[in-house]
């Protein structure tokens, strides 16, 4: 079954206002969360690494301030899109690290429009 | 520079048949983990099969086997008895150590299988 929840599945949203996505680990602790945001036939980008109990860490050319990361619990992750525009419309994924240390669970994807 | 480089943006397969994805990557770390994911329209990551850098063997996992060639850098995706249900957009991908459990995606190759 699946270990990585993302919740909403998709959301339509008006330009200007945030947008909230969660991504929850649903059958272990995660210390680490990673936000990817996919355009459509593109590859995914990584846009930041989310820590429990500390910052996020960014990517080079990912607004901080725009995208709002809170890792508030060991299953939690939060991604909060502000002032949401057209242009970021993507499909945002979140994963986590596997309990062998080398494999990644992703969430089954959050899609965002902005109207 | 591009970390993983997939060459092939599309490929057709006829159902029954073998293909073959192809993936080059580039680090200079002994250490380090190649994946191969598929994504479905659907949009969810679905992890195919893992190979370590230290691994001897090229990894297998059902109808799916990676051609690992260290020295070339390369870490070809091959898909057995092609199936219906296999098109869908292939992803490799690779993390380095150092690189706190990061994952590099190449661009990916949209597999289509024919009947």
């Amino acid at each position: 079954g699946a270990v990585v929840s993302q919740h909403p599945s998709w959301v339509i949203c008006k330009s200007g206002t945030s947008v909230k996505i969660e991504c929850r680990s649903l059958d272990f602790q995660a210390t680490t969360m990673f936000w990817y945001r996919q355009f459509p036939k593109q590859s995914l980008m990584l846009m930041a690494t989310s820590n429990e109990g500390s910052k996020a860490t960014y990517e080079q050319g990912v607004e901080k301030d725009k995208f709002l990361i809170n890792h508030a619990s060991l299953t939690l992750s939060t991604l909060t899109v502000t002032s949401a525009h057209p242009e970021d419309s993507s499909f945002y994924i979140c994963s986590t690290e596997g309990l062998a240390g080398f494999e990644q669970y992703f969430g089954p994807g959050t899609r965002l429009t902005v109207t | 520079a591009q970390k993983i480089t997939q060459t092939q943006p599309g490929m057709f397969v006829q159902e029954k048949e073998a293909v073959t994805l192809d993936c080059t990557y580039d680090t200079s770390d002994q250490s380090y983990g190649l994946f191969w994911y598929k994504q479905p329209s659907s949009g969810e990551m679905i992890f195919l099969i893992y190979q370590g850098s230290y691994d001897e063997q090229n990894a297998t996992e059902g109808r799916y086997s990676l051609n690992f060639q260290k020295a070339r850098k390369s870490a070809n995706l091959v898909i057995s008895a092609s199936q219906l249900g296999d098109s869908a957009m292939y992803f490799c991908a690779m993390r380095e150590v150092p690189n706190d459990y990061k994952l590099s995606f190449g661009a990916g190759t949209t597999v289509t299988v024919r009947a």
